[in-house]
C-alpha cells in the first residue's frame, strides 16, 4: 500500500539548535515534494518545494533534502526559534491531472527558550 | 502570493441540519479547488476536487450526496455538508492546487472548524 510517514511524536528542541524532520514514503514516485507549516486551527502555509531531480534546496534558515532512492526527505530548521513551533507537513505532488497533493500526518515541533 | 479566503472559520450546527462552507480565490481565477478534511493530529485527507462548470470528482469513500460541492464561478467553490452528524465534526480546508505541472505551491484557505451537536 502507499504510505507517507512522518514522526508522529512531537519533536522538542532547545532554541538555537537545528531541528530535523523526516518524511518517508513508499510505493510513490512523486514529481515534487513540498513542505508546509500548519499552526493550530489554520490552513497550511507553503515553505519549500523540491523536484525529483534535485538533492537539496535552501531558503533562509530552512533546508530540504530529497533522496528518491531512499524515498525520504529531510527538513532542517537551523538556529531554531520558539516562533518556529508548529506542525510541519510534507506533501507529495504528482504531475498530470490536477496536481494532487498527498499529505503526511505532520510532525509537531516545539522549540523551547 | 495568491489568496484563498474561506468562510466561516468556525460553525456549530445541530445534528440533521446542513452547513455551507465557501472558498473564494481573491486575486486569481481558480478552475479547480481541492477540499480536504482533517481530524485532530491526522493528515489532510483529500475529499474531492471541484471543477468550474462541471461536476466535482470525489475520492473513494466520500459520499457525494452528503458533501455537495459546487464550483459556480472561477472565484467561488462551496462545500455543503448535508444532514450533518456529530461524526462530520472536523476541520475542512479548501486549496487552490499547484499550477505549472506542480512546480508551485498550493494555496490554502484558513480552514473551517465544524462542530455538529
Amino acid at each position: 500500500s502507499q504510505k507517507i510517514e512522518q514522526n508522529s511524536e512531537a519533536l522538542n528542541i532547545q532554541e538555537g539548535k537545528t531541528a530535523t524532520l523526516t518524511c518517508n514514503y513508499t510505493n510513490y514516485s512523486p514529481a515534487y515534494l513540498q513542505w508546509y507549516r500548519q499552526d493550530p486551527g489554520r490552513g497550511p502555509v507553503f515553505l519549500l518545494l523540491i523536484r525529483e531531480n534535485e538533492k537539496e534546496k535552501r531558503k533562509e534558515r530552512l533546508k530540504v533534502t530529497f533522496d528518491t532512492t531512499l524515498k525520504q526527505s529531510l527538513f532542517h530548521i537551523t538556529a531554531s526559534q520558539p516562533a518556529d513551533s508548529a506542525t510541519y507537513l510534507c506533501a507529495l505532488v504528482f504531475s498530470g491531472g490536477y496536481n494532487k497533493l498527498i499529505f503526511g500526518a505532520g510532525t509537531r515541533l516545539a522549540v523551547h527558550p | 502570493g495568491a489568496v484563498v479566503s474561506q468562510h466561516p472559520s468556525r460553525v456549530i450546527c445541530k445534528s440533521g441540519t446542513s452547513v455551507k462552507i465557501e472558498c473564494r480565490s481573491l486575486d486569481f481565477q481558480a478552475t479547480t479547488m481541492f477540499w480536504y478534511r482533517q481530524f485532530p493530529k491526522q493528515s489532510l485527507m483529500l475529499m474531492a476536487t471541484s471543477n468550474e462548470g462541471s461536476k466535482a470528482t470525489y475520492e473513494q469513500g466520500v459520499e457525494k450526496d452528503k458533501f455537495l460541492i459546487n464550483h459556480a464561478s472561477l472565484t467561488l467553490s462551496t462545500l455543503t455538508v448535508t444532514s450533518a452528524h456529530p461524526e462530520d465534526s472536523s476541520f475542512y480546508i479548501c486549496s487552490a492546487p499547484p499550477v505549472a505541472g506542480g512546480n508551485t505551491e498550493a494555496f490554502f484557505g484558513q480552514g473551517t472548524r465544524l462542530t455538529v451537536v
